[in-house]
């Protein structure tokens, strides 16, 4: 069964420190995996993908993959109030799955002041 | 990225009736997908909406219970059919472009079965 793991939280992080947001998977096969940012009553916005082992950069949020280990993390760096919310890890099997997603329960994320 | 609508906004509904969920995308798009999310939860995949024919079905889903058409590149209905508490959720619709990995989501419809 696929699956993809995260930690509920609440993660609280200080104003200007770096959120550490971690995501496990169960498909060996995985391709292709996702962040989306989710605020109370929205729907969800994409922040990045990535699918290729290593980091990708995009503004404050950096993606590491490391498909050895099944995991997927997302690092926010400078974390400002705004971006309190709930962060969604989706994965992508690929193939005959192509653009179907599964996700993780989600992390809430706290950034106090 | 596509700009995807969803009426209605809200519902609610009696137990035992149907409601029909429209999606607009301002674009063709290749492939359009249907979640819900239960109250708390995360995001369960129901189906893909494929144009001109049958939606392919995740497991759990039924098309009895889920009926979806797609007519066109742009546009994707899913009914929610004799309703009750359980379906009471925020059901949302996606979408993706081309040969792009990116999947972006519609507002979602926010439903609760009386």
């Amino acid at each position: 069964q696929k699956e993809v793991e995260q930690n509920s939280g609440p993660l609280s992080v200080p104003e200007g420190a770096i959120a550490s947001l971690n995501c496990t998977y169960s498909d060996r096969g995985s391709q292709s995996f996702f962040w989306y940012r989710q605020y109370s009553g929205k729907s969800p916005e994409l922040i990045m993908f990535i699918y290729s082992n290593g980091d990708k950069e995009d503004g404050r949020f950096t993606a590491q993959l490391n498909k050895a280990s099944q995991y997927v993390s997302l690092l926010i760096r400078d974390s400002q109030p705004s971006d309190s919310a709930t962060y969604l890890c989706a994965v992508n099997a690929g193939g005959t799955s192509y653009g179907k997603l599964t996700f993780g329960q989600g992390t809430i994320l706290t950034v106090h002041p | 990225s596509a700009v995807i609508s969803q009426k209605p906004s809200r519902d609610i509904c009696q137990r035992g009736t149907s409601l029909t969920i429209q999606c607009q995308v301002d674009s063709q798009v290749t492939m359009m997908f249907w979640y819900r999310q239960q109250p708390g939860q995360s995001l369960t995949l129901i189906a893909t909406a494929n144009q001109g024919s049958e939606a392919t079905y995740e497991s759990g889903f039924v098309i009895d219970k889920f009926p979806i058409s797609r007519p066109n590149l742009t546009f994707s209905t899913l009914t929610v059919s004799n309703m009750s508490p359980e379906d009471s959720s925020i059901y949302l619709c996606s979408a993706t472009s081309g040969g792009a990995l990116e999947q972006f989501f519609g507002p979602g419809t926010r439903l609760t079965v009386l």
